[in-house]
């Protein structure tokens, strides 16, 4: 089945340093690939998406590449800020189980000043 | 404002009683979720609903009840056969042909 993998953390960078957190997929078909945002105590904010490959979700400053070639979905960020400390979930959906979500297990981030 | 309201945010209920959580849209949405989440894990989807009077089983409905009696209304119950019911349970919902799902504040529910 479908699958999605990405870096453990907890991730602990300076304020501006650059960020790269790893993901990668199994799945079947063409599915399209997510990262949401997850601040404490709260739901799910979706940070970005991309529906095809080479397509580039961007937001915020953050961005990703869907690259079918490594199946991956890597979230960048150029210049951390303190207000980025959260939990990053890559996330992919298939048409095949009714466009449900399927999680990665999250990365921490914790940005310090 | 629209948006997805779930209720309550915390939430206590001795072992062996079931509890209901409760999920509310006025999106217009026409499909709702819900998913499970486990400290150090991602969410697991328990349940969705594509359209009215109708849902299927996600990765672990073991112990879980939904129905979908109205478009804006997706409650979950949590039986007394779920095995570890602790944990914080998040609810979704995303229009039919868009991408991306909008997800309530969450309930955290706690068994004792």
């Amino acid at each position: 089945g479908d699958s999605v993998t990405q870096m453990e953390g907890p991730v602990t960078l300076s304020e501006e340093a650059f960020l790269t957190i790893n993901c990668t997929y199994t799945a079947t078909g063409y599915p399209s690939l997510f990262w949401y945002v997850q601040y404490p105590g709260e739901g799910l904010q979706l940070l970005l998406k991309a529906t095809k490959a080479d397509d580039k979700g961007s937001n915020k400053g953050f961005e990703a590449t869907y690259r079918k070639e490594t199946t991956s979905f890597h979230l960048e960020k150029g210049s951390v800020q303190v207000s980025d400390s959260a939990v990053y979930f890559c996330a992919l959906s298939n048409s095949n189980s009714g466009y449900a979500l399927n999680f990665g297990k999250g990365t921490s981030l914790l940005v310090t000043p | 404002d629209g948006g997805i309201t779930q209720s309550p945010k915390y939430l206590f209920r001795k072992e062996g009683q079931n509890v209901t959580l409760s999920c509310e849209q006025n999106l217009n949405h026409d499909a709702m979720y819900w998913y499970r989440q486990d400290p150090g894990q991602g969410l697991r989807l328990i349940y969705y609903s594509q359209i009215v009077n109708d849902f299927q089983k996600g990765d672990i409905a073991e112990g879980y009840s939904v129905s979908r009696e109205k478009k804006e209304s997706f409650p979950l119950t949590v039986t007394s056969a779920q095995k570890n019911p602790t944990a914080f349970y998040l609810c979704a919902s995303q229009q039919q042909g868009a991408l991306g799902q909008y997800f309530g504040p969450g309930t955290r529910l706690t068994v004792t």
